[in-house]
């Protein structure tokens, strides 16, 4: 079993629907969770970060971390079709040592006129 | 305007060749990392650094090799005895060490002649 999970999707929305995008994960020790955008034949762009549980919100993206049910979600509100890319999840464990990230395999989004 | 630059873009290798894939960050970031990304199965790390003249091995070390001479640069060389080196290739750096978002370059797809 991987240690993070996600779907690969394709996901397919029309424009201005909200989107959820949701990880699930074994390793209680992750306290430190992303969001990257990732855009075709592109590096990944962080999008969200967050420490612990709780909710955070940018813009039109909301980030929910759920510790006790190992569970992570972006939520993208009023969507367009440039929210069309992979959506990769990732976290990482405890301070003092290398930032050593742990990724989904990516969620491909779709976002139709 | 600060960020990383991954080049060349594109890079075919011919058999029995090495190759070096270069990463410069002027993010004055401590850490670097070097990923590969294969379709459905996410970023894997091949090797990291958390500082200058230290780099440790990932979780697919085998077949490749880096140096850290200097904080802003991290080349990858990807050498014969990586037998399946078809693959895009993601550069990244953070600050420190902890936990940090790591930021990524655009990446060089690698092919084989």
């Amino acid at each position: 079993q991987k240690e993070v999970e996600q779907d690969p999707g394709p996901l397919s929305v029309p424009e201005g629907a909200i989107v959820s995008l949701n990880c699930t994960y074994s390793n209680s020790a992750f306290q430190y969770f992303m969001w990257y955008r990732q855009y075709s034949r592109k590096g990944p762009e962080l999008l969200m970060y967050t420490y612990s549980s709780g909710n955070k919100e940018d813009g039109r993206f909301t980030a929910q971390v759920d510790k006790s049910s190992k569970y992570i979600s972006l939520f993208i509100r009023d969507s367009q079709p440039s929210d069309s890319a992979t959506y990769l999840c990732a976290m990482g464990k405890g301070a003092g040592t290398a930032s050593k990230l742990t990724f989904g395999t990516g969620t491909r989004l779709q976002v139709t006129l | 305007d600060g960020g990383i630059t991954q080049s060349p873009k594109y890079l075919f290798r011919k058999e029995g060749q090495n190759v070096t894939l270069s990463c410069e960050q002027n993010l004055n970031h401590d850490a670097m990392y070097w990923y590969r990304q294969d379709p459905g199965q996410g970023l894997r790390l091949i090797y990291y650094s958390q500082i200058v003249n230290d780099f440790q091995k990932g979780d697919i070390a085998e077949g490749y090799s880096v140096s850290r001479e200097k904080k802003e640069s991290f080349p990858l060389t990807v050498t014969s005895a990586q037998k399946n080196p078809t693959a895009f290739y993601l550069c990244a750096s953070s600050q420190g060490a902890g936990n940090q978002p790591q930021h990524f370059g655009d990446g060089t797809r690698l092919s084989i002649l």
